[in-house]
């Protein structure tokens, strides 16, 4: 079993709605978590981080934590064409020894 | 925000030759560095972990000796790819972890995309 995994899409979703991109995760020991965008022939750059379980908003962008079901997700909201990109999830466990990123899910948002 | 300089941001260089791409962390000390490789529509492959001052680490199916990396200060670490050949074109990106033990995330530098003719 692959420590991170991600739908690798694509995800097409219409201008305006929701997007909804999931991760799970193998390692329980894991603390904390992280979603990176990565556009086409861009370095990722960090755009959310999650250390309870819960939900945490920032803008359009909220994540959400399940550590007991050991899954991480990131809502898009209102999307927009600029949001189409890729999307990586990162989990650390506690003793910062093992960031693993998953695969990613390529997201399409169409005008 | 904690920054990391990464140069060139292109390179094209003919088969043979060697090229040197560097990543500096300017506003914070990195004592370690992580260097991927990304290949077109493909994830992030981890390469090897450089260590201030020790010795890389790299990743299994990632030749040392042509892939040379050197992390002589806390602030720079440099990725050389030495003899390149076609097959080594990528996208490649290093990367410092942000609090003790990446506890804030990884942050990128913007990536340096060699080609090799």
């Amino acid at each position: 079993q692959k420590e991170v995994e991600q739908n690798s899409g694509p995800l097409s979703v219409p201008e305006g709605a929701i997007a909804s991109l999931n991760c799970t995760y193998s390692d329980r020991v894991s603390q904390s978590f992280f979603w990176y965008r990565q556009y086409s022939g861009k370095s990722p750059e960090l755009i959310m981080s999650i250390y309870s379980n819960g939900d945490k908003e920032d803008g359009r962008f909220t994540a959400q934590l399940n550590k007991a079901s050991q899954y991480v997700s990131l809502l898009i909201r209102d999307s927009q064409p600029s949001d189409s990109a890729t999307y990586l999830c990162a989990v650390n466990n506690a003793y910062g020894q093992n960031f693993v990123f998953g695969p990613g899910t390529r997201l399409s948002v169409l005008p | 925000g904690a920054v990391v300089s990464q140069h060139p941001s292109w390179v094209i260089c003919k088969s043979g030759t060697s090229v040197k791409i560097e990543c500096r962390s300017l506003d914070f000390q990195a004592t370690t560095m992580f260097w991927y490789r990304q290949f077109p529509k493909q994830s992030l492959m981890l390469m090897a972990t450089s260590n201030e001052g020790s010795k890389a680490t790299y990743e299994q199916g990632v030749e040392k000796d042509k892939f040379l990396i050197n992390h002589a200060s806390l602030t720079l670490s440099t990725l050389t790819v030495t003899s390149a050949h076609p097959e080594d074109s990528s996208f490649y990106i290093c990367s410092a972890p942000l609090g003790t033990g990446g506890w804030g995330g990884y942050t990128f530098g913007s990536g340096t995309r060699l080609t090799v003719v």
